[in-house]
């Protein structure tokens, strides 16, 4: 079946980076994009954008553009997202989800990766 | 960017009740929504696609309709598993989803 299994939670400091892992198994790993998703506590849900995993393509949503950078490994089945320049407003649980076909829409999600900024 | 507005913001419903969430787009967008819901702790699943295609796996109960600017989610007779937060997502330009509605057992 398919399984992503994100990395732990991290701790850091404003003005720090994070990098956050997402391995897959149970399918082709450079058949479907992997997008990032992300959720501050107690609200809704925010679209970071998307890799391509045969390609090393990348689209960010535009309030993430010249911080968030998106990549794979395809010998290790893993997908990486790198927020730089965190602020505290970066604090949030952050998903990992397989898209389905090229669309925008997500049919199996990692268990979450909770980042925390703080001084 | 598409803004997307779902109501109501937190829904109190008995077990059996019909029980139906709005979300409406700031500009047409086709039938490109989805419907995920999310449990307290874990990560969302995918209920609809395309406004009204029911994913494999889900309850009949649930059902989506809708084209355009406005669309809804209807649960026909609500269970206890069924309380959670629910989001549309629109996909016909990248992605937004909607703040979330929160139903909660009455």
């Amino acid at each position: 079946q398919v399984q992503l299994v994100q990395s732990g939670a991290e701790v850091k400091k404003p003005g720090a980076s994070v990098k956050v892992s997402c391995k897959a198994s149970g399918y082709t790993f450079t058949g479907y994009y992997m997008h990032w998703v992300r959720q501050a506590p107690g609200q809704g849900l925010e679209w970071m954008g998307w890799i391509n995993p045969a390609s090393g393509g990348t689209i960010y949503a535009e309030k993430f553009q010249g911080r968030v950078s998106m990549t794979r490994d395809t010998s290790f089945r893993t997908a990486y997202m790198e927020l730089s320049r965190l602020r505290s407003d970066d604090t949030a649980v952050y998903f990992c989800a397989r898209g389905i076909a090229v669309s925008v829409i997500f049919d199996s999600w990692g268990q979450g990766t909770l980042v925390t900024v703080s001084s | 960017d598409i803004q997307m507005t779902q109501s109501p913001a937190t829904l109190s419903a008995f077990v059996g009740d019909r029980v139906t969430i709005t979300c409406r787009a700031s500009q047409s967008i086709g039938s490109w929504l989805a419907w995920y819901q999310q449990k307290p702790g874990k990560a969302p699943n995918l209920l609809i696609s395309k406004a009204s295609s029911l994913q494999s796996g889900v309850p009949s109960r649930f059902s989506g309709s809708g084209s355009g600017t406005e669309f809804t989610l209807t649960i026909s007779s609500l269970q206890p598993d069924d309380f959670a937060t629910y989001y549309c997502q629109q996909y016909n330009s990248y992605s937004t989803f909607g703040q979330g509605t929160k139903v909660e057992i009455k």
